[in-house]
């Protein structure tokens, strides 16, 4: 079945530097792929839609300029947290769909991040 | 107020036990209405998707059911297992006029089934 990955699954950074969180999906391709972000004990909060080709479209209270996001084809999408800080830990979570209303929107398995 | 309201927050049941987690939501209009299962630290994987004329739809031992005019929904789960043990998320999805999508989600219901 229709599989989305995301890499690396978890990773630790120091304060200050950058990383990127990539989500592909496997075996279909994607207008649209979601970031979000999870807290502990706390549901997702959609952070963006990451649209191919163009700009991504944040939510409100997600700074742009922090939370990068590149579309560059049909199955991939990246969101790069610049000048991370601790309180950029959490769990980010990308998901997408082959498109249609009724069609399954499938989860990455997640990507714990640790600022230090 | 969250837009998609789940309850209970938290529910134990002994292995071998059935339960039933609601889902109440207010956002409209609404393209389709999914349940996922999450367990900690990974990705949701769905469980049912049901659209707005769809009141019952089943996998395995998970049987979703939907009210749209009183915008309830519930997830029964039968005969439930040490793996069940999970949070489940109640996601209402919505298409704008503009052909935009946007998920809503549930605060969640973590159910531990013990032994």
């Amino acid at each position: 079945g229709a599989v989305v990955s995301q890499h690396p699954s978890w990773v630790i950074c120091k304060s200050g530097t950058s990383v990127k969180i990539e989500c592909r999906s496997l075996d279909f391709q994607a207008t649209t792929m979601f970031w979000y972000r999870q807290f502990p004990k706390q549901s997702l909060m959609l952070m963006a839609t990451s649209n191919e080709g163009s700009k991504a479209t944040y939510e409100q209270g997600v700074e742009k300029d922090k939370f990068l996001i590149n579309h560059a084809s049909l199955t991939l999408s990246t969101l790069t947290v610049t000048s991370a800080h601790p309180e950029d830990s959490s769990f980010y979570i990308c998901s997408a769909s082959p498109g249609g209303t009724g069609n399954t929107i499938y989860f990455g398995e997640g990507s714990w991040l640790t600022v230090v | 107020k969250n837009q998609v309201e789940q309850s209970p927050q938290s529910l134990i049941i002994l292995e071998g036990k059935n339960c039933t987690l609601q889902c109440n939501y207010t956002v409209s209009p609404f393209s389709n209405l999914r349940w996922y299962k999450q367990d900690t630290g990974r990705g949701p994987v769905s469980l049912t998707i049901m659209t707005f004329s769809e009141n019952t739809k089943s996998n395995g031992r998970y049987t979703a059911t939907l009210d749209a005019d009183t915008k309830q929904s519930s997830l029964h789960i039968t005969a439930s297992q040490l793996s069940d043990s999970a949070s489940y998320i109640c996601v209402v999805r919505l298409i704008s006029n503009f052909g935009n999508e946007k998920l809503t989600f549930g605060t969640g219901t973590r159910l531990t089934i013990i032994p």
